[in-house]
């Protein structure tokens, strides 16, 4: 199993600002992700973080705004740039570990609220 | 493309008894993974089952049990004698078996338990 966290767990920011999240897995795992659960909604796949390469996007999500770093396989960062009140959502860390790869384990995630 | 259908926003049930959760699925691989999650109202996700597509033995873990249907593309979760701890949002998720390996999501299921 892999065991994930955030940070920050959550925070309030200002409409404008940036907000930079952090995503620490305790081993070594080939694919992280990040996702979107916007307040009643389900989770929608922002993009594949790639260690070494730029994030793979999802349709919707561009790089401009939720810019990510993968400088290893243990940690990744997602910045939600110029925010506005819509990004306000619970942000989820992913990665899939286990033999074949195919055991999903999410972070706590990270509660935004923009004001 | 892959998709995954919770036809039931909301399902209301008096406790102890058993409630069934739907999920019916979209996928033109031949192999996948199907899983579902439950998220409480603090937010995390919780991992509760993941089913190969080729196993389609169904699978009881103490009041859970699960009904995978290839024919029909479903993947279905019953809680037998349904407690007030059940009261959660339940989401089915589909998974290629290989590549990325990430979820797609259905829309959730909001499971009320009333004492």
């Amino acid at each position: 199993s892999a065991v994930i966290s955030q940070k920050p767990s959550r925070d309030i920011c200002q409409r404008g600002t940036s907000l930079t999240i952090q995503c620490q897995v305790d081993s070594q795992v080939t694919m992280m992700f990040w996702y979107r659960q916007q307040p009643g909604q389900s989770l929608t796949l922002i993009a594949t973080a790639n260690q070494g390469s730029e994030a793979t996007y999802e349709s919707g999500f561009v790089i401009d705004k939720f810019p990510i770093s993968r400088p290893n396989l243990t940690f990744s960062t997602l910045t939600v740039s110029n925010m506005s009140p819509e990004d306000s959502s619970i942000y989820l860390c992913s990665v899939s570990a286990g033999a074949k790869y195919n055991e999903q384990f999410f972070g706590p995630g990270t509660r935004l609220t923009v004001l | 493309a892959q998709k995954v259908t919770q036809a039931q926003t909301e399902i209301s049930v008096v406790e102890k008894e058993d409630v069934t959760l739907d999920c019916v699925y979209e996928t033109r691989d031949t192999t996948y993974y199907l899983f579902w999650y439950k998220q409480p109202p603090s937010g995390e996700l919780v991992f509760l089952i993941r089913r190969n597509s080729f196993d389609e033995q169904n699978e009881i873990s103490g009041r859970y049990s699960w009904n995978f249907q290839k024919s029909t593309s479903s993947f279905n979760f019953t809680i037998t004698a349904s407690q007030v701890v059940d009261s959660a949002v339940y989401f089915c998720a589909l998974s290629e078996a290989t590549g990325r390996r990430a979820l797609t999501f259905g829309s959730g299921t909001r499971l009320q338990v009333q004492p």
